[in-house]
């Protein structure tokens, strides 16, 4: 399967932990994005890459977070003391941007599940 | 800034009717708009896209049409099966970014 992976799946931390989290996205694509995804909720951007390049990192919930591509191939989000409100399910996305009419389509792993005791 | 409307509340019907889940959206220029979903335990698939006004989006029987002059992107299948019990999320591009909407859940009894 070449699709976006995540690692780990699920993820149970205790408040005050640091924790990260890894995304490989799909081989040929040159950008990468993350969300997040609270329960009843659509996903919520946070921040993207182009190749290693992180070009928005502006809706980054906290300076708490931070992401980092250091080569352009897979990225890690890390949360640095945890908090309860941090309990979410965190997506990965990746796409190729194509030319012309400027339209690409971001395909989702299967989301880390974060939860917060 | 760019977001997207999706009418409240899970969508339960039954095998072979017919489904609708309204969208509409808020965004400067001339997002493309799509339909994901996401099946239980599964993450979220891109269902069909569309990326100019008129254009009609189609994927497994589900259809939906780019309306500029009512901002509206509503999803619609004309015989649901029980396999199509999923969440559906209603988005749009802009600013090197998807803005969704909290999704429908729908759920297809047999």
């Amino acid at each position: 399967d070449t699709g976006v992976s995540q690692d780990p799946r699920h993820k149970i931390t205790k408040r005050g932990q640091n924790v990260t989290f890894r995304c490989d996205p799909i081989s040929e694509h040159n950008r990468l994005y993350w969300y997040r995804q609270t329960l009843g909720q659509g996903p919520e951007f946070l921040t993207y890459f182009q190749n290693e390049a992180q070009l928005e990192k502006s809706r980054l919930l906290s300076d708490r977070f931070s992401a980092e591509r250091p080569k352009g191939s897979f990225s890690t989000l890390e949360i640095q003391r945890t908090e309860q409100g941090d309990s979410a399910m965190y997506l990965c996305a990746s796409s190729t941007i194509t030319t012309g009419f400027f339209t690409y389509e971001q395909y989702f792993g299967p989301g880390t599940r974060l939860t917060v005791t | 800034g760019n977001s997207v409307t999706q009418m409240e509340g899970p969508v339960t019907l039954s095998e072979e009717a017919f489904l609708t889940i309204n969208c509409t959206y808020t965004a400067t220029g001339y997002p493309s708009l799509f339909w994901y979903v996401q099946y239980p335990g599964e993450g979220l698939q891109l269902l069909l896209k569309a990326t100019k006004a008129d254009d009609k989006g189609s994927n497994k029987g589900f259809e939906a049409t780019y309306r500029k002059e009512t901002t509206s992107f509503h999803l619609e299948k004309g015989s649901v099966q029980v396999s199509d019990s999923a969440v559906y999320f209603c988005a749009l591009d802009g600013n090197n970014r998807l803005a969704f909407g909290k999704g429908n859940q729908v759920v297809v009894i047999p």
